[in-house]
């Protein structure tokens, strides 16, 4: 069945490096990937998004790459601050299944 | 606007009784998923409603059902409660369904098993 691979499960830097969490899935259909972050005691929210047609994508300090031929896909934080830290989910989706599969997580922690 | 509405926000059961929990979704939202996050497992998919219809369950017991409504308000049961079934449950709504765009979430509903 779907399932999506995230690692590593917790990740700890300084503040102002950079950060890579990474995500592979095994349903080759999948077509949209998007990334949420939860804070401590919050719900999920969507930080960034990338679909099967484009290879990276940037917002500001995050960037997220896609490898469809590996099934791979990753999220890089650049200068991190300590509001960065929170756990953060990958996911994988495929067009009209209104099914989105969550990788494990992984708890960032940005010391100052 | 509105957020996602989740109710009740707490509840504690024994086993073997039933749960209801309830999600409003964004005005305008026809597809509302739910997930059961746990600390070992993450978030995982329970089932997709749009448009009143389930297009998708995840793999979860029978005992885990859901529906949604002609407002697209959906409910989630769980029948003969499982100590295992303690978690935060979250509903999240999407204009058209998971794969389109964002998904929002309520705040959840934490259910106790005891």
């Amino acid at each position: 069945g779907e399932n999506v691979e995230q690692h590593p499960s917790t990740l700890s830097v300084q503040e102002g490096d950079s950060a890579v969490i990474k995500c592979t899935y095994s349903d080759s259909a999948s077509n949209y990937f998007p990334w949420y972050k939860q804070e401590l005691g919050k719900r999920p929210q969507l930080i960034i998004d990338i679909r099967s047609n484009v290879g990276e994508k940037k917002d500001q300090r995050i960037a997220v790459t896609l490898n469809k031929t590996a099934k791979h896909f990753s999220l890089h934080i650049t200068e991190t601050q300590p509001e960065d830290s929170a756990v953060y989910f990958c996911a994988a989706s495929r067009s009209n299944t209104g099914k989105l599969i969550f990788g494990q997580g992984t708890t960032l922690q940005v010391k100052p | 606007k509105a957020g996602v509405t989740q109710t009740p926000r707490y509840l504690i059961k024994t086993r073997g009784q039933q749960v209801t929990l309830s999600c409003s979704p964004i005005s305008g939202h026809r597809s509302v998923s739910w997930y059961q996050q746990t600390p070992g497992q993450g978030l995982q998919f329970l089932f997709e409603y749009f448009s009143e219809t389930q297009r998708n369950k995840g793999n979860f017991p029978g005992r885990f059902s859901g529906r949604q409504f002609s407002n697209s308000r959906s409910e989630m049961n769980v029948s003969t409660l499982e100590l295992g079934d303690s978690a935060l449950y979250l509903c999240a709504s999407s204009l058209e369904g998971a794969d389109t765009g964002e998904l929002f979430f309520g705040e959840g509903s934490r259910l106790t098993v005891l």
